[in-house]
């Protein structure tokens, strides 16, 4: 399995408050990839990574910001939590740009009240 | 815009027979597919991978068939076992897309003893 571990596992918070869920990496792999997983959406992508400090948008920017400032962490921010961004959250990495796979973390419950 | 869609939310196949989930896509740019499986309150774990060169590839009780005219790929299982049960997720990645990965919604499969 591939040393990935997300933090905290779950999380409970209130509408309007901000929330960091951590990714860290053991794999030294240079792509890092934040997705969230909704029920009849599967799998989609927040924010991704291809380097410290270079960061990118996915399909579901709005309402999240990522950094990286070390290879094995890359960390996403809730500026202002709300109900919508109730979800699971994975974090993924990848050795390279392509024909690699991703492998993915265990997950961050996130429940906005 | 679901550019990669699973059509069948569930499945369900006694245990020895086979297993068919379902994929199509949209993006005529793809050219790297995967599926990934995922049990409940762990991350998704990669399966098998075909490139668009290919029309078949196979590992163990696992068969990935791609049809790119139809724009169609499906993942047999053969024979099935309980412990496939799972929701399987098809990816795709595009030639200008870079790493990034396009998921589609999923298959709940559950594979009765």
């Amino acid at each position: 399995d591939a040393g990935i571990t997300q933090s905290p596992r779950h999380k409970v918070t209130e509408t309007g408050t901000p929330v960091t869920l951590r990714c860290h990496q053991t794999e030294n792999h240079r792509y890092m990839y934040w997705y969230r997983q909704d029920p009849g959406h599967g799998l989609r992508l927040i924010h991704y990574s291809y380097g410290v400090k270079d960061t990118d948008k996915g399909e579901v920017s709005d309402g999240y910001s990522v950094s990286r400032s070390k290879t094995e962490d890359f960390l996403l921010t809730l500026e202002s939590a709300t109900s919508s961004q109730t979800s699971v959250y994975f974090c993924a990495i990848s050795l390279a740009q392509n024909t690699d796979t991703q492998y993915f973390g265990p997950g961050t419950r996130l429940t906005v009240l | 815009d679901q550019q990669v869609k699973q059509n069948s939310p569930s499945l369900s196949v006694q245990e020895g027979r086979i297993s068919i989930l379902n994929c199509d896509y949209t993006n005529s740019m793809f050219d790297y597919f995967l599926w990934y499986k995922k049990y409940p309150a762990e991350g998704p774990t990669f399966l098998i991978s075909i490139s668009s060169i290919k029309d078949k590839n196979e590992d163990g009780r696992f068969t990935v068939f791609l049809n790119k005219s139809a724009k169609h790929l499906s993942l047999h299982i053969v024979p099935s076992q309980p412990g496939d049960s799972a929701v399987y997720f098809c990816a795709a990645r595009g030639r200008t897309s870079g790493s990034r990965l396009t998921f589609g919604e999923g298959t709940q499969l559950t594979v009765n003893p």
